[in-house]
This record gives C-alpha cells, sequence and structure tokens, in this order.
C-alpha cells in the first residue's frame, strides 16, 4: 500500500491565520481525500482533490475556508483560513488503494489547535 | 438513519479475552468492507478488508460480513494491551464514498 508523508504533525496557531498541511505519496495517485476528525468523533470528508481540476467539497465545506491545491499525482495541501476554535481537530489526507488493496491509506494526520 | 452505526463504546475487557465489535448499516451497495484501527495521536490504519459476503481471518482477528442482514463483526481473539485502540469499521462501493462509523474505544486491562 501506498505510504502518505503528512506535515506538520501538529501546530498551535493563532484564530485569524491560516494553516497549509502538506500530503506527500510514494506513489501516483488520482485522488487524495482530506479529512477532518474532531475531538472524540470519526472522520469526516472534507473534499476530494484530483489533479488538474478544482477540488470536491462535501456539503458544509468550502473553497474559501479549505482551499485544496493538487500540483502533481503525488502532492496535496489543503489550507485552513481564518481558523477559529472549532477548528481544531486532526486533519488528515488519504488515498485509496489499488485494484488488488482496495483499502485507503490514511497519512497520521496534523493535529491542530486554534487558541 | 445513519448509513453506518457504530457502538462507541467504551469497552473494556481483561486480557486473553475474545472482543467483538460491530456495526450495522443501511445501503445495501456497500460492497467493500473495511475496519481501521487508530492509536491515541495517529491515524487510522487499514487492519481488514472484505469484500462482500462472509470470513475473513487474519492472526488473531476474524472480519465477518452477513450482507443480508447489513452487519458487520470484527473478533480479536486472545486480545493484547497492545490492541487497546479505537476501531472504525467503514463500508463502501465502487460508486459511493466511504463512510467511517463513529468508531468503537477498546480497552485491554492487563
Amino acid at each position: 500500500s501506498a505510504v502518505i508523508s503528512q506535515k506538520p504533525s501538529r501546530d498551535i496557531c493563532q484564530r485569524g491565520t491560516s494553516l497549509t498541511i502538506q500530503c506527500q505519496v510514494d506513489s501516483q495517485v488520482t485522488m487524495m481525500f482530506w479529512y477532518r476528525q474532531q475531538p472524540g468523533q470519526s472522520l469526516t470528508l472534507i473534499a476530494t482533490a484530483n489533479q488538474g481540476s478544482e477540488a470536491t467539497y462535501e456539503s458544509g465545506f468550502v473553497i474559501d475556508k479549505f482551499p485544496i491545491s493538487r500540483p502533481n499525482l503525488t502532492f496535496s495541501t489543503l489550507t485552513v483560513s481564518n481558523m477559529s476554535p472549532e477548528d481544531s481537530s486532526i486533519y488528515l489526507c488519504s488515498v485509496r488503494g489499488t485494484a488488488t488493496n482496495y483499502g485507503y491509506t490514511f497519512g497520521s494526520g496534523t493535529r491542530l489547535t486554534v487558541v | 438513519q445513519k448509513e453506518v452505526e457504530q457502538d462507541p463504546g467504551p469497552l473494556s475487557v481483561p486480557e486473553g479475552a475474545i472482543v467483538s465489535l460491530n456495526c450495522t448499516y443501511s445501503n445495501s451497495a456497500f460492497q467493500y468492507f473495511m475496519w481501521y484501527r487508530q492509536y491515541s495521536r495517529k491515524g487510522p490504519e487499514l487492519l481488514m478488508y472484505t469484500y462482500s459476503s462472509g470470513n475473513k481471518e487474519d492472526g488473531r482477528f476474524t472480519a465477518q460480513v452477513d450482507k443480508s442482514s447489513k452487519y458487520i463483526s470484527l473478533f480479536i481473539r486472545d486480545s493484547q494491551p497492545s490492541d487497546s485502540a479505537t476501531y472504525l469499521c467503514a463500508p463502501y462501493s465502487s460508486a459511493s464514498k466511504i463512510i467511517f462509523g463513529s468508531g468503537t474505544r477498546l480497552s485491554i486491562r492487563p
């Protein structure tokens, strides 16, 4: 399965600022997924990032708040903009498996605290 | 009704016990069924996946899917303290996005 490197692993940010999270995959993948996991909660899909096109956002998430870049088939960034304490969460990137391994692989996550 | 329902726990059992973790789902189109394990402060790691109904065994872990009742289970035999984690079920189909259960927090007492 793919290996995903995600950084930063954690950050503490001031409200009103922005943070960009990077996700690097060791193989080329068509789609990359960004998730949010709020404290004590399960994973919620924010958006799907396709190379060469705009990201597709889930209900409740907008591009102005969570702009995503996907410059190539191995890299993506998620920016959390104009942060408030409610944005304190773990943010994870993920890729889908191959034709012989259907499981999704996750990065280790970015633990964001907004103060 | 949520697409995936999972007992959040927490579940605490003594070391060596058999653990049963369960989920129900509502979408009959789901074909792939995965279980993820998430340790504290880590991302989820894929533990097991099955396709369609049936059982799949991997060491101390057995995943079971009953599509007729829309019920999926993960059994852990001879549980170890290192199995203490949150377990998330995650079904999906080729036409849908993956849906995660809310996770069951499991604690194995030495």
